[in-house]
């Protein structure tokens, strides 16, 4: 059981290339959520989809495209990178719309020179 | 929106004391409070969540305390080993509906041989 897949792990982009971190769970999750995680900042959520079709501004959204392809797989698109966007990615799901015993991946570090 | 503050930013103990980890939150309606263990290059992971209608909870050598009325909530980790090294997450959520959890910004446990 693989749980919450995240790939790839390590990305450098030079600031205006565009790329897709993709992210895809095997435990029938309806929620799922994108994370960027920056030294004494914490956790910061992009976007989350609460279920299949739908897709909601997390608190940093600005710079982000996400898509839920299907119930498995939420991925989250930079369209032109930029430095403020380098940054430890993580993405996370749970059953419920709430976040209750989510798990996360083990993350993308993004590197914008 | 929800606020939490977490206290402090950086705990060294010795191994076999205890270690506490204190959050507040700022919303009322909050009723889920999970706590998650990041280990260096890993992804967060879930060790204890407690719901407001309990005031403790337990699971060996880790047990959460909610205190409603003043808005906090804690984690306390006793006979500390090395392996409990890692950063340590608190969260505020509303289990049951769509409410988005805030996370605390982190607290850096080293505990020493």
């Amino acid at each position: 059981n693989a749980g919450v897949t995240q790939t790839p792990k390590f990305q450098v982009l030079k600031t205006g290339q565009s790329m897709t971190l993709q992210c895809a769970q095997d435990m029938n999750h309806n929620s799922m959520y994108w994370y960027r995680q920056d030294p004494g900042m914490g956790l910061r959520l992009i976007y989350y989809s609460a279920s299949e079709g739908t897709t909601d501004k997390g608190e940093v959204p600005n710079g982000y495209n996400v898509s839920r392809l299907n119930k498995r797989e939420f991925s989250l698109r930079l369209e032109s990178a930029a430095p403020s966007q380098t940054s430890v990615y993580f993405c996370a799901s749970s059953e419920g719309g709430s976040f209750t015993e989510a798990f996360f991946g083990q993350g993308t570090r993004l590197t914008v020179v | 929106g929800e606020n939490v503050e977490q206290h402090p930013s950086t705990l060294s103990v010795q191994e076999g004391d205890s270690a506490v980890i204190k959050c507040t939150y700022s919303d009322s309606a909050s009723n889920y409070f999970p706590w998650y263990k990041q280990e260096l290059g890993k992804g967060p992971q879930l060790i204890i969540d407690i719901r407001s209608n309990v005031g403790e909870k337990k699971d060996q050598r880790i047990a959460v305390t909610l205190n409603k009325t003043a808005k906090h909530f804690s984690l306390h980790i006793t006979e500390t080993q090395p392996e409990d090294s890692a950063v340590y997450f608190c969260a505020a959520s509303m289990a049951g509906g769509s409410y988005i959890p805030t996370f605390g910004r982190g607290t850096s446990l080293i505990v020493h041989p």
